[in-house]
């Protein structure tokens, strides 16, 4: 059974660039959020992703974006990066339990460590 | 609004000996807890939770954690520490959104350290 997985490992970017990163969540889940990882921070979250629709967002600005498709594989979208969004991005993925933290545990892919330039 | 503090950014033990990583919680809600374990260049794996059923966790490795309320803590704990519990340890809290549905916030990490 594969567990959530999450494209590219590692990316380097300039700043003013956009970026997108991947996220494929664990079988049997169909809900996914993201989280930044500051170096020396815990996971702050973004944004979670339900039936293709954002159903909750952090505070991060509108430059961040993304996307959940029916297969309920997700992408994060960043414009305009800037030097402090540089951090490992985290995928969560989880079943829809209608928040029951019996049944909501979130489960982690590896990340996307992004550099800005 | 639901928060946790993890006290002491660096813990340092020898093998063989007690681990004690603390975590203390403020929530507004009855609280649903967490402790994640990070190893070098990867993602978060769940170690144990804590859901209201009983109050002391055991989770993978040996590791276990105590729910008490009268403390607000939630402080992880192993008995013997192996050289391959070095890591990022992170508590996190079960925080309900607007939306009726959750998220986790957490702590900003412990880096337990081990040493022959």
């Amino acid at each position: 059974d594969a567990g959530v997985t999450q494209s590219p490992t590692h990316l380097i970017k300039t700043r003013g660039q956009q970026v997108t990163l991947r996220c494929s969540p664990k079988s049997g889940h169909d809900t996914v959020s993201w989280y930044q990882q500051a170096l020396g921070q815990g996971p702050q979250f973004i944004f979670q992703y339900y039936e293709e629709e954002e159903r909750q967002r952090g505070n991060f600005p509108d430059r961040f974006s993304g996307h959940q498709f029916p297969n309920y594989s997700s992408e994060l979208n960043v414009n305009a990066l800037l030097l402090g969004d540089s951090a490992l991005y985290l995928c969560a993925s989880s079943t829809s339990s209608g928040g029951n933290p019996s049944t909501d545990t979130q489960y982690f892919g590896p990340g996307t460590r992004l550099t800005v330039l | 609004a639901q928060s946790v503090t993890q006290l002491g950014s660096h813990v340092s033990v020898s093998e063989g000996a007690l681990v004690l990583l603390r975590c203390n919680y403020s929530s507004s809600v009855p609280p649903y807890l967490f402790w994640y374990v990070q190893y070098p260049n990867q993602g978060l794996q769940l170690l144990l939770k804590y859901t209201s059923a009983a109050t002391l966790v055991k989770g993978i490795n040996g590791f276990e954690a105590e729910f008490k309320k009268s403390e607000t803590s939630f402080h992880l704990t192993k008995p013997s520490a192996h050289m391959s519990d070095a890591a990022e340890y992170f508590c996190a809290v079960f925080t309900p959104m607007n939306s009726g549905y959750s998220t986790l916030t957490f702590g900003k990490g412990t880096m337990l350290l081990v040493s022959p």
